[in-house]
């Protein structure tokens, strides 16, 4: 079974500054998708940013990007000019391309706080 | 605009006392997916639907059960809640075919008193 692994409970991050979230994962598939949802205190939880594992190129959704590292089966998110905004509960999440119906699998969460 | 809608966003119940949180969405997508979010912890997966076939996870227990009359509309019903049963419950859809991104509810946050 694939696991998902976020090492940072808690992060804090200067408004303005960057910051890097980290996200390791275990699989023997060679094909999935990775993700990085965003989830603001008592709202919903959205997408932020997708990796499909087939492409080298890391993935980038204008202030976000990752670094997703096959070999080493980590995807970390990078958070550039940090806004107020961008404070919430950030999942990592793994799903096999294998099969049509199999499920998201998410790490534990990392808490992002901007500071001001 | 397109959405995923879920009543009530916030549902108190007593102990034992049979509870139903909605999920409507406008989206056409054929997979929805309830989840159970409990303070500071990540998303577990109950059950999900694709079109009407219906999939319980293995430790999702008999207590939770799940409805899906139509495309639009899925259903979680607690029949017998005790207090480890609060928590946030997430309904989410995906278009089955292709697209791998699930589109979130706002959640239903249960309280067991």
């Amino acid at each position: 079974a694939q696991t998902v692994t976020q090492s940072q409970p808690e992060m804090s991050v200067q408004e303005a500054e960057t910051v890097t979230l980290s996200c390791t994962y275990d699989t023997s598939e060679s094909d999935y998708y990775l993700f990085w949802y965003k989830q603001p205190p008592s709202r919903q939880m959205i997408l932020v940013i997708r990796q499909e594992a087939y492409k080298q190129q890391n993935a980038t959704e204008n202030r976000f990007s990752v670094n997703f590292q096959k070999a080493a089966k980590s995807f970390s998110l990078k958070i550039s000019d940090s806004q107020l905004g961008d404070a919430a509960m950030y999942f990592c999440a793994y799903r096999s391309m294998n099969s049509g119906n199999t499920p998201l699998v998410f790490g534990k969460g990392t808490r992002l706080s901007v500071i001001a | 605009d397109a959405m995923v809608i879920q009543n009530p966003r916030y549902q108190v119940t007593q102990f034992g006392k049979p509870v139903t949180l909605s999920c409507s969405q406008t989206l056409n997508h054929n997979v929805m997916y309830w989840y159970q979010q409990k303070s500071s912890q990540a998303p577990k997966l109950l059950f999900h639907y694709y079109d009407k076939d219906f999939n319980n996870e293995a430790d999702t227990p008999d207590n939770f059960q799940s409805r899906r009359p139509n495309t639009s509309f899925c259903f979680l019903d607690i029949r017998s809640p005790g207090l480890g049963d609060a928590a946030m419950y997430l309904c989410a859809t995906r278009k089955g075919t292709g697209a791998n991104v699930l589109t979130f509810g706002a959640g239903s946050r249960l309280t067991v008193l």
